[in-house]
């Protein structure tokens, strides 16, 4: 079966551009969620999604910073203007199940963004 | 606010002998725990989980340990192998939003053969 599919696996862009990164879930997941991997914070919440509506995205750092889930295979996180400090691992997961269950997350390879 | 802290950035040991990894939380709404491993250039995989109300919970190598009243829980790998060399993070979550997991800074166990 295949996973949580990532793209694109590496990023490099410079400052003020427009980036998204995209993200197709594991079928019958109804969860997913975006993270940020970064040596300073590890691995942070962004926001995360129940049957493609968005539940919680407190961990957004600002409005540069958007996603969206059109439909239930298909998922994107945009950052518009790109900034250096945006450099990190962006990762991808989905669950299913109920309770507990949606807590034991499959993660994609994550996408690896430089921003010079 | 670090609300999991994994206070050991990194550990080595042999391999056949035990790894101990460790974490800490603040809050004490988090009520479900759990480890992830995470390979270099992979996504962290699901480890092993457990419910507060339980405070030990086993699989093969793999056993947690979680203390309510020190709010801590711990990861034994018994006994360590290479394969085991990875980032170790802890996470946990709250009965009313068991979808937000918080994650810990990660543990980097490098175990020796």
């Amino acid at each position: 079966d295949a996973g949580v599919i990532q793209s694109p696996r590496h990023e490099v862009t410079e400052m003020g551009q427009e980036v998204t990164l995209r993200c197709k879930p594991i079928s019958g997941h109804d969860y997913l969620f975006w993270y940020r991997q970064t040596m300073m914070r590890g691995l942070e919440l962004l926001i995360y999604f129940n049957n493609n509506v968005p539940i919680d995205d407190s961990g957004m750092p600002e409005d540069r910073f958007s996603a969206k889930m059109p439909n239930a295979s298909f998922s994107t996180l945009k950052i518009q203007p790109s900034e250096p400090r945006d450099s990190a691992v962006y990762f991808c997961a989905s669950s299913a199940g109920t309770g507990r269950k949606a807590g034991e997350l499959f993660f994609g390879e994550g996408s690896r963004l430089t921003v010079l | 606010d670090q609300q999991v802290k994994q206070n050991s950035p990194s550990l080595s040991v042999q391999e056949g002998r035990i790894s101990i990894l460790n974490c800490d939380y603040t809050n004490s709404m988090f009520d479900y725990f759990l480890w992830y491993k995470k390979y270099p250039a992979e996504g962290p995989t699901f480890l092993i989980s457990i419910s507060s109300i339980k405070d030990k919970n086993e699989d093969g190598r793999f056993t947690v340990f979680l203390n309510k009243s020190a709010k801590h829980l711990s990861l034994h790998i018994v006994p360590s192998q290479p394969g085991d060399s990875a980032v170790y993070f802890c996470a946990a979550s709250t009965s009313s939003n068991t979808g937000k997991l918080i994650f810990g800074q990660g543990t980097t166990l490098q175990v020796k053969p």
